[in-house]
């Protein structure tokens, strides 16, 4: 059973950092490219970032390029989202994401809740 | 990067009706286009990918059509359980993009 478990979110002021982490399992971690997809409350989805298959090529929205960072250690089948400069409109739920192998999206994880708020 | 517009933003309808939601695209996206249900406090779930390709699992009520810059995600007769809010998602350019959402309601 393909499973995709997120951490790190929390509570964390503007100008801030935190790192977000994937725990996957069930598939073979290194063969998929992965993603970051975030929500913001009562709003819609936003799609953040992709990391290929051996964390060679990434991809970020304009609306956080060059304030976050993806990552992938295939080594431990997790992903990371390093994010900074966090503004108050970063507060969303981040959601971990598997890519079918076609950029759309077979898996999620449960999401964690990032805030930001002074 | 590709825009991508919904219609409605949000449905009433009845348990056994029919439901047809549109998503449309700002340029041709050929059929590379998923569909997504999500329910309160859940992740998404994949329901259509490849503008019409029923993934595994899901009912066969919902069915998807399209191509080029229009689609429709349909219910054919809406269960209790199809309550929530669907958002279709392009692939034809690495600039993925997502729609705004359609919640349907309990009319």
């Amino acid at each position: 059973e393909v499973q995709l478990v997120e951490s790190g979110g929390g509570l964390v002021q503007p100008g801030g950092s935190l790192r977000l982490s994937c725990s996957a399992s069930g598939f073979t971690f290194s063969y998929y490219a992965m993603h970051w997809v975030r929500q913001a409350p009562g709003k819609g989805l936003e799609y953040v970032s992709a990391i290929s298959s051996n964390g060679d090529n990434t991809y970020y929205a304009d609306s956080v390029k060059g304030r976050f960072t993806i990552s992938r250690d295939n080594s431990k089948n997790t992903l990371y989202l390093q994010i900074s400069s966090l503004r108050v409109e970063d507060t969303a739920v981040y959601y971990c994401v598997k890519d079918r192998g076609s950029y759309y999206f077979d898996y999620w994880g449960q999401g964690t809740l990032v805030t930001v708020s002074s | 990067d590709i825009q991508m517009t919904q219609s409605p933003s949000t449905l009433s309808a009845s348990v056994g009706d029919r439901v047809t939601i549109t998503c449309r695209a700002s340029q041709s996206i050929s059929n590379w286009l998923a569909w997504y249900q999500q329910k309160p406090g859940k992740a998404p779930k994949l329901l259509i990918y490849d503008a019409s390709s029923l993934e595994s699992g899901v009912p066969s009520r919902f069915s998807g059509s399209g191509s080029g810059t229009e689609f429709t995600l349909t219910v054919s007769s809406l269960q209790p359980d199809d309550f929530a809010t669907y958002y279709c998602q392009q692939y034809d350019s690495y600039l993925l993009t997502f729609g705004g959402g359609t919640k349907v309601e309990i009319k």
